[in-house]
């Protein structure tokens, strides 16, 4: 059964704290990884990992792929209290009904001024 | 480009009625997907499109019907609502498995 599990449920930090979020996945025909971030409303794009080993980069935040173990990391620095949001893992699998995408149950942070 | 569009927005039913909900994208995306969130696990797949006329059945389809007879609008339909139902729905689309772009969501109640 395809499965994609994500670490911790939960998190509080206080603001300034680096924080790493992780994400591992069981998935037939992987195709890509995906990071979203949740706040109350729709999930919005972070990065798309395709390749091991290939940090992306977006401000404080960044990401990295490890098809070998199967899992990917998010990390991000320097905490701000807009950080705050559920922050999802979904992985891209080809099927022969087409392309379809498994998600986790979501990393909810919380940054504390 | 007003991106992903749901509607509508709220709605509350009673068990046992009927209703449609209407996804739309202006990206000229082939696949489109309905999910539906509840507290604690996460986005699941109902049914998704990978282009115009076709569909296929997701992890929880039960209970749903969808159809896409135009390439930009995804209809997902609830022929006898359940208390079950209650959730939030977002639709999404993508182009393959390129990231996908997220509907607001309509919120649902059955009571």
């Amino acid at each position: 059964e395809d499965k994609v599990v994500q670490s911790p449920l939960s998190l509080v930090v206080h603001e300034g704290d680096t924080v790493t979020l992780n994400c591992s996945y069981e998935v037939t025909n992987f195709r890509s990884l995906l990071w979203y971030k949740q706040e109350k409303k729709a999930p919005t794009f972070l990065f798309m990992l395709t390749s091991s080993g290939i940090e992306k980069k977006s401000g404080r935040l960044s990401s990295i792929l490890d098809k070998k173990e199967l899992f990917s990391i998010l990390n991000i620095t320097a905490t701000q209290t807009g950080d705050s949001a559920v922050y999802l893992c979904a992985v891209g699998a080809y099927l022969n009904t087409g392309n379809q995408f498994y998600f986790g149950t979501g990393t909810s942070l919380t940054v504390i001024p | 480009n007003a991106g992903v569009t749901q509607t509508p927005k709220f709605r509350v039913l009673k068990t046992g009625q009927s209703m449609t909900l209407l996804c739309a994208q202006d990206m000229n995306h082939e696949y489109m997907y309905w999910y539906r969130q509840d507290p604690g696990m996460g986005l699941r797949l109902i049914h998704y499109s990978v282009g115009e006329g076709t569909t296929a059945k997701g992890e929880v389809p039960d209970g749903y019907n969808v159809s896409r007879l135009k390439k930009q609008n995804f209809l997902l339909g609830l022929e006898s609502a359940a208390p079950s139902q209650t959730s939030v729905y977002f639709c999404a689309s993508s182009a393959g498995t390129l990231e996908q772009y997220f509907g607001p969501g309509t919120r649902l109640t059955v009571t």
